[in-house]
């Protein structure tokens, strides 16, 4: 069947060190990935999308990778502050035109002082 | 500013009843979405328009439906609540599925 993985588990970090988020998923062959950000009580954000043919993505402390042999991407947030700490989604397109995205469970990250 | 409003923002209701929730949107977008989120399942896709009088199943669309006759709204519809459907969803918007922009979502409880 087809899954995407991302890490149950909570991630706790200290300020000022760099988070790192994966999400794996199979029988998949994505056109892209997004990543997405969701607070407490509310809708999911957009952060940044990475297409097939690239393999990293940065945009201020983000870095995104995708590697479409591992079926991996990584999403980095470098020097974290406790206001990064919320549940960050990934998403596929499934169908290979764009046209739904599929998400996975999230992962929450908590930046400690 | 463009946004997308969902309305109520909690709703209860009884086994049995039918419940509509409404979204709204101010960005244009002829794509628009409604997913449910629960513990465990992450945000699932219940259906999804592509534009007015276009409408398409999702993976969870049993026990619900949706219309779209303008632009701006997509409201869901609970045929009759069941307990099953207690969640918070979540309405989404996009101009091309390459960013979507989420309401702030409904939490319904089915008693």
């Amino acid at each position: 069947s087809q899954k995407i993985e991302q890490n149950s588990e909570a991630l706790n970090i200290q300020e000022g060190k760099t988070a790192t988020l994966t999400c794996n998923y199979t029988n998949y062959s994505p056109a892209y990935l997004q990543w997405y950000r969701q607070d407490p009580g509310r809708g999911p954000v957009f952060l940044l999308l990475i297409r097939e043919n690239e393999k990293e993505k940065r945009k201020e402390r983000l870095k995104v990778t995708f590697d479409t042999t591992l079926k991996q991407s990584l999403f980095h947030i470098t020097a974290s502050q406790p206001a990064d700490s919320a549940t960050y989604l990934c998403a596929l397109d499934t169908t290979g035109g764009g046209n739904k995205l599929t998400f996975g469970t999230g992962t929450q990250l908590k930046v400690e002082l | 500013d463009a946004e997308i409003t969902q309305s109520p923002r909690h709703k209860i209701t009884e086994t049995g009843r039918q419940v509509t929730l409404a979204c709204h949107q101010t960005w244009n977008h002829n794509n628009m979405f409604w997913y449910r989120q629960d513990l465990g399942h992450g945000l699932r896709l219940i259906h999804y328009s592509y534009g007015v009088h276009d409408t398409n199943k999702g993976e969870v669309s049993d026990g619900y439906s949706v219309s779209r006759s303008n632009t701006e709204d997509l409201p869901l519809t609970l045929e009759s609540a069941a307990s099953s459907q207690t969640s918070v969803y979540f309405c989404a918007s996009s101009e091309n599925n390459e960013k979507l922009f989420f309401g702030s979502g409904t939490q319904l409880s089915v008693l």
